[in-house]
């Protein structure tokens, strides 16, 4: 079954980094990604595709302070030099044959 | 610039209907795979139906199969949700999102439109 885990929540300083992991479910460690941030009050927004090699692909307007990597049934965000605006959920998405699309439960991110 | 703004929202009792629409515009909409994917208040996202772009594939999740129809009119640059039988369950935020031509991962998200099921 295809299941992506994120931990609930995570915080860090500002100015500081902070590295967000989404980990696949077995069987599926060769799978793309993709990041969306969803901001207190808003929608989501699409940040970037991570792929199983680490490459990835940014959306529209993403600052290079986001970037994504990837190290087995892992993939990462990290944002860098945090600001206030950071502060929000972030969400991991897949897909796969039989089962369309499925979301990580999400990481509560807490800028202190 | 992408946009996709939904519409149709409100209050409804249970067991009664309600269409959203999400118009699109910024791109060529029959290029793209469209979903909907809805948020109940305070939870996580939760995927609830697929449209191809010709409109030849549908998939729904199971909590909503049976009761939602998913369509499209390229024509108008317009998807729609069309959702019968409703449940207390079905309250959430309902967003119309965009699928990347690369992958079945989403690219641009609408500003979410709120259903709400209650007597």
């Amino acid at each position: 079954q295809l299941v992506l885990t994120q931990s609930p929540s995570a915080s860090a300083s500002l100015g500081a980094s902070v590295k967000l992991t989404c980990i696949l479910s077995t069987g599926h460690i060769s799978y793309a990604i993709a990041w969306h941030q969803q901001q207190p009050g808003k929608g989501p927004r699409f940040l970037m595709r991570v792929n199983s090699d680490g490459g990835h692909t940014k959306g529209d307007g993403i600052p290079d302070r986001f970037s994504g990597s990837s190290s087995g049934a892992e993939r990462y965000l990290t944002i860098s030099s945090l600001q206030s605006e950071d502060e929000a959920d972030y969400y991991c998405q897949t897909w796969g044959t039989g089962i369309h699309v499925v979301f990580g439960g999400g990481t509560r991110l807490t800028v202190l | 610039e992408v946009q996709l703004v939904e519409s149709g929202g409100g209050l409804v009792q249970p067991g009664g209907s309600l269409r959203l629409s999400c118009a699109a515009s910024g791109f060529t909409f029959n290029n793209h795979e469209m979903d909907w994917v809805r948020q109940t208040p305070g939870k996580g996202l939760e995927w609830v139906s697929f449209i191809s772009s010709r409109s030849s594939t549908m998939y729904y999740a199971d909590s909503v199969k049976g009761r939602f129809t998913i369509s499209r009119d390229n024509a108008r640059n317009s998807l729609y949700l069309q959702m019968n039988s409703l449940r207390a369950e079905d309250t959430a935020v309902y967003y119309c999102v965009r699928e990347n031509s690369d992958g079945n991962y989403f690219d641009s998200w609408g500003q979410g439109t709120l259903v709400t099921v209650s007597s």
